[in-house]
């Protein structure tokens, strides 16, 4: 079935660092993928998206780029903040042939920014 | 902006015990989920709700579960003999609107611990 692999957490990082979250989908047909981040005590919430090949996803610095040919959507960030502290989860919807909309989940990378 | 509006934030029950955790969609979605994610660990995919119908459930959604959509607002999520491992954080989420069937807004949450 459809899966979505994450490097493992945590990542730590100084202030102003770059970011590089690793992701990686198997998936039959063509899905949507998708970065949700979660803050502490929250739900989560979609941080971008990319519906085809070659799409770049970008929201508050943040981007992916979906890659068919590595089946990969990694996300970056030139320049993190210590409110970017969260926990980041890759996601894909819509692989399968029944045009399922439910996301399936990686596991989730927790990045902690420090001062 | 719209949002999906989870209750209780958070339940206690002795195991064996009904649980019914309610959910609001966003009034124009017309796709409805439920999600669960134990303490520390990724984000599962429960059961997915459209046309006042089930239209895919996983292998976690056994016979102690159901959903139902009592009026034209609320989504609820019910375990009917709750027990240990059920305890998690379950996510409501819909989608459906402008943004999409397969862009997915969730609720905050609701945190149920099972004695």
């Amino acid at each position: 079935g459809d899966s979505v692999t994450q490097m493992e957490g945590p990542v730590t990082l100084s202030e102003e660092a770059f970011l590089t979250i690793n992701c990686t989908y198997t998936a039959t047909g063509y899905p949507s993928l998708f970065w949700y981040v979660q803050y502490p005590g929250e739900g989560l919430q979609l941080l971008l998206k990319a519906t085809k090949a070659d799409d770049k996803g970008s929201n508050k610095g943040f981007e992916a780029t979906y890659r068919k040919e590595t089946t990969s959507f990694h996300l970056e960030k030139g320049s993190v903040q210590v409110s970017d502290s969260a926990v980041y989860f890759c996601a894909l919807s819509g692989g399968g042939m029944d045009s399922s909309y439910k996301l399936i989940f990686g596991s989730g990378t927790r990045l902690l920014v420090r001062p | 902006e719209p949002e999906v509006t989870q209750t209780p934030s958070h339940q206690v029950t002795q195991m064996g015990q009904e649980v019914i955790l309610r959910c609001v969609p966003i009034s124009n979605h017309l796709y409805f989920y439920w999600y669960r994610q134990i303490l520390g660990q990724k984000v599962e995919f429960l059961v997915s709700f459209y046309n006042n119908e089930i239209s895919e459930k996983s292998e976690i959604f056994d016979d102690q579960f159901s959903v139902e959509r009592p009026d034209g607002s609320n989504f609820t999520l019910k375990i009917r003999s709750t027990k240990l491992e059920d305890s998690a954080m379950y996510f409501c989420a819909s989608s459906g609107g402008l943004a999409g069937a397969n862009v997915l807004t969730f609720g905050a949450g609701s945190r149920l611990t099972v004695l």
